[in-house]
């Protein structure tokens, strides 16, 4: 079955412009995860959707970060105004989240975008 | 706040050499996860430790839970180059991260 895919792979965009990073989750995933990942460290949560819901956005660093879910699946994360300090890599990962056991809530991560603003 | 600490941070070693990785926490843990990531691509999911004392294998790796689910060991044995890559563990609902161990399997 399909994993986590993620779009685009890279990204570059001039400081000042918005970009937006796709993340298609695993089918019936319900839980879906949004990571940021600087060079060489672990990642670090941004935010967390059930569905559409989105139930914490306590690691996005600023209101220039905004992610959707509308429909319950697909999911974008846009950065307006970047900035130099955004640059990083940024994960999607989904969990199926439902019978209440650990596994359940281990989550899969895709290939991730790598977004340079110059 | 929940932090996990791993050690070493690098690694590097030659073909053969057994290691461990530690991942520590001052705070209890439902679960830990083990990840394996290499450039360019996102976290694998290697294994779930979730009873305290636990102990998993996977071929040559052997994760570990501590008895008060507060820390958690990987050990490879025999470690081969294609075994190079970031390890991580990571543990809550919102996964918590350590910073990673970059490990450098040579020929």
């Amino acid at each position: 079955g399909a994993g986590v895919s993620q779009s685009p792979r890279y990204k570059v965009a001039k400081r000042g412009q918005d970009v937006a990073l796709r993340c298609d989750p695993i089918s019936g995933h319900v839980s879906l995860f949004w990571y940021q990942q600087a060079l060489g460290q672990g990642p670090e949560f941004l935010t967390y959707f059930q569905n559409e819901a989105q139930l914490d956005k306590s690691g996005l660093p600023s209101d220039r970060f905004f992610a959707e879910r509308p429909e319950g699946s697909v999911s974008t994360l846009k950065i307006q105004r970047t900035q130099q300090e955004d640059s990083a890599v940024y994960l999607c990962a989904s969990s199926l989240e439902s019978g209440g056991t650990p596994r359940s809530y281990e989550q899969y991560f895709g290939p991730g975008t790598r977004l340079t603003v110059t | 706040t929940q932090l996990l600490e791993q050690s070493p941070q690098f690694l590097s070693i030659q073909e053969g050499e057994n290691l461990t990785v530690y991942c520590n926490s001052s705070s209890v843990f439902s679960s830990l996860q083990w990840y394996r990531q290499e450039p360019g691509e996102g976290p694998v999911l290697l294994v779930t430790v979730v009873t305290g004392g636990e102990v998993k294998k996977l071929k040559r790796l052997t994760f570990q839970f501590g008895d008060a689910r507060k820390d958690s060991s990987l050990h490879i044995t025999a470690a081969q180059p294609g075994d190079t890559g970031l390890y991580l563990c990571a543990g809550g609902g919102k996964l918590i991260f350590g910073q990673g161990t970059e490990l450098s399997v040579k020929p």
